[in-house]
């Protein structure tokens, strides 16, 4: 089972901050990897995937990197709806399909 | 518009069983792999099942298999979980998730609160 860990696991940041999220993987994923937001209450959304793609609808400011084991997640200028948790999924050697366990960005 | 909406979520007794629905529309329901996943309170997300277009091919967890049955009816756009030997470690909100081929999800349902407690 391929185990992906985030850092850090809080993030702090202000309005108008550059964010950079984190995500390693145990084994090589290629880059086979996608990233999600999840805000409580609410159905989590689809950023990123092919480690670098946004979905359709993301705004640029979102940006994914890497291959392999090391992957990185960055949000050019957080806006006031972008504090949540993000998750980073590897889909290369499944089942099982695996989640990290999130990285939440609070506001500074 | 693409929308999943899970239903039949509750409280149950250990040992109880539990059937969760996931209502499509918006999208060919039976061209699309489907999942459930779901989340513990104050945990992160963990998959649970796939299931293909057709339903001829299934996918557990190990923390499920055995327990856990999924199924779909494509006539009727919906996916279920049959969840049986409930235990209290299966407490999560589960969310039903569309597969953009290729095994990520690109739409989610806003999830079902299951709860087993006695």
């Amino acid at each position: 089972e391929v185990v992906l860990t985030q850092s850090p696991a809080t993030l702090s940041a202000s309005p108008g901050e550059r964010a950079t999220l984190s995500c390693r993987a145990s084994q090589s994923v290629r880059s086979s990897l996608a990233w999600y937001q999840h805000k409580p209450g609410q159905a989590p959304r689809f950023l990123i995937y092919g480690a670098s793609t946004r979905a359709t609808g993301v705004p640029a400011r979102f940006s994914g990197s890497g291959s392999g084991t090391e992957f990185t997640l960055t949000i050019s200028s957080l806006q006031s709806e972008d504090f949540a948790v993000y998750y980073c999924q590897q889909y290369d050697n499944w089942p099982p399909w695996t989640f990290g366990q999130g990285t939440k960005v609070e506001i500074k | 518009e693409v929308q999943l909406v899970e239903s039949g979520g509750g409280l149950v007794q250990p040992g109880g069983s539990l059937r969760l629905s996931c209502a499509a529309s918006g999208f060919t329901f039976s061209s699309y792999w489907m999942f459930w996943v779901r989340q513990a309170p104050g945990k992160g997300l963990v998959w649970v099942s796939r299931i293909n277009s057709d339903g001829s091919s299934t996918t557990y967890a190990d923390s499920v298999k055995g327990r856990f049955t999924i199924s779909r009816d494509n006539a009727e756009n919906t996916l279920y979980l049959q969840m049986n030997s409930l235990r209290a470690d299966d407490t999560a909100v589960y969310y039903c998730a569309r597969d953009l081929t290729g095994n990520v999800f690109d739409f989610w349902g806003q999830g079902t609160l299951v709860t087993v407690s006695s």
